[in-house]
């Protein structure tokens, strides 16, 4: 069975870090290109970032909304994908989940706040 | 950027009513991707590459379209059928999708 569990989410103030988890488990993670989406609390969804497998030189693609505060990665020893989010704003505020393959599965998601 | 632009944005149909939701693109798309969520879930694939069900859903839904127009259509409204839909593209970075139609139960 595909399992896919987000952690590391919380309330963190504006201009600070945080850093995401997706374990995974049931498939084969090292050819597995994954994705990062957020959903707004206006119920918007916004694809945010992927990472391509090894064979695919781990490329990773950004949304220009976190192009240069947010860093996809991954750990295929670990079957684990990373979402590194910096400089924080206001606008991250959302539930992020990871997906794959093409957005087939979905974790339960992980709730990032964003406020002072 | 390709923009998503569904229409309507919330909705009621009766059961049995036939139900079309469209999905705009700014620019022409190789395909499009639907999903349903409903309240407190996360997103579920529904229709893919246009006009294929995903796993376990019910052949009332169908999608059709090409180039910049896409669509989704119950052909006959079931209360379990309530939930909001979303379009996607991702023919090209960034990915993008739509703001989501409301369905609700009459």
């Amino acid at each position: 069975e595909v399992q896919l569990v987000e952690t590391g989410g919380g309330l963190v103030q504006p201009g600070k870090s945080l850093k995401l988890t997706c374990a995974t488990s049931g498939f084969t993670f090292s050819n597995a290109w994954m994705h990062w989406v957020r959903q707004s609390p206006e119920k918007q969804l916004e694809w945010v970032a992927q990472i391509k497998a090894k064979s695919n030189n781990y490329a990773t693609y950004y949304a220009e909304s976190v192009k240069g505060r947010f860093t996809i990665s991954r750990d295929d020893s670990k079957s684990s994908v990373y979402l590194q989010m910096n400089s924080l704003k206001e606008e991250d505020t959302a539930i992020y989940y990871c997906t794959w393959p093409g957005f087939a599965y979905w974790g339960q998601g992980t709730l990032v706040t964003v406020s002072s | 950027e390709i923009v998503l632009t569904q229409s309507p944005t919330t909705m009621a149909a009766s059961p049995g009513e036939k139900v079309t939701i469209t999905c705009r693109a700014s620019s022409s798309v190789s395909y499009m991707h639907w999903f349903q969520q409903k309240s407190g879930t996360s997103p579920k694939p529904w229709i893919y590459d246009t006009s294929k069900l995903a796993s376990g859903v019910p052949d009332r839904f169908s999608g059709s379209g090409s180039g910049t127009s896409y669509s989704l259509t119950i052909s006959s409204m079931e209360a379990e059928d309530a939930a909001t839909y979303y379009c996607l593209q991702r023919s090209s970075y960034p990915f993008t999708f739509g703001s989501g139609t409301k369905l609700e139960i009459k």
